[in-house]
């Protein structure tokens, strides 16, 4: 079965300061991998996700991520912060090729950001 | 074009009673998931459906059933409620063809149902 883990619960950030949000996961098989954010009272946002092809994925917000086969990483990284950035993040991976749609979460990871 | 909507927003249930939950996925969108949100567990994957069927399930008891209409709307139900079901219960709709067809695995996720149980 496949797992995710976020190690940092809580992440303080100054505005306009870099951030990474950490994620490591675990499979037997081939797994895509992605990263919501959720903002108060609100649902999820698919930030980026990594199906194939360069490991590096950009995706929205400023918001970026590399995939590491060797290290089964998938952190996520912003070179500057914004207040608006605060919310909670969440990494998920998906088994690939399986026709599936089943996400399984990591537990989550929140971001402030310091004024 | 409207996102996946979700209702009621917000619901308070007794103990031992009821609850059905109501999810539209995107216009087009042929698959839907469910996911419970609660401080302790997390988010979990309760079960998607595809077409009409049950596709995928999590590891929940059978008080929580799905179900899915011919117009991809969704409809999530728990019986004899207890205190521990109370979460954020949110749907989420992909644009998926099922195995034969790749899919985008790009799930957008509703604003949820707020589940009170006491």
């Amino acid at each position: 079965a496949q797992s995710v883990t976020q190690l940092d619960s809580q992440v303080p950030v100054f505005e306009e300061a870099p951030v990474e949000l950490r994620c490591n996961y675990s499979s037997s098989v081939s797994v895509y991998l992605f990263w919501y954010v959720q903002y108060p009272n609100q649902g999820l946002q698919l930030l980026l996700k990594y199906l194939s092809g360069s490991t590096l994925v950009k995706g929205i917000n400023g918001f970026e991520a590399e995939f590491n086969k060797s290290q089964t990483s998938f952190h996520l990284r912003k070179p500057s912060v914004h207040i608006s950035d605060t919310a909670e993040y969440f990494c998920a991976v998906v088994l690939a090729n399986f026709g599936n749609e089943k996400l399984t979460f990591g537990t989550g990871t929140r971001l402030t950001i310091i004024p | 074009k409207a996102g996946v909507t979700q209702t009621p927003r917000y619901l308070i249930k007794t103990r031992g009673q009821q609850v059905t939950l109501s999810c539209s996925p995107i216009s087009g969108h042929r698959s839907v998931s469910w996911y419970q949100q609660t401080p302790g567990q997390g988010l979990q994957f309760l079960f998607e459906y595809f077409s009409e069927t049950q596709r995928n399930k999590g590891n929940f008891p059978g008080r929580f059933s799905g179900r899915q209409f011919s117009n991809s709307r969704s409809e999530m139900n728990v019986s004899t409620l207890e205190l521990g079901d109370s979460a954020l219960y949110l749907c989420a709709s992909s644009l998926t063809g099922g195995k034969l067809q790749r899919s985008s695995y790009e799930q957008y996720f509703g604003p949820g149902t707020r589940l009170t149980v006491t």
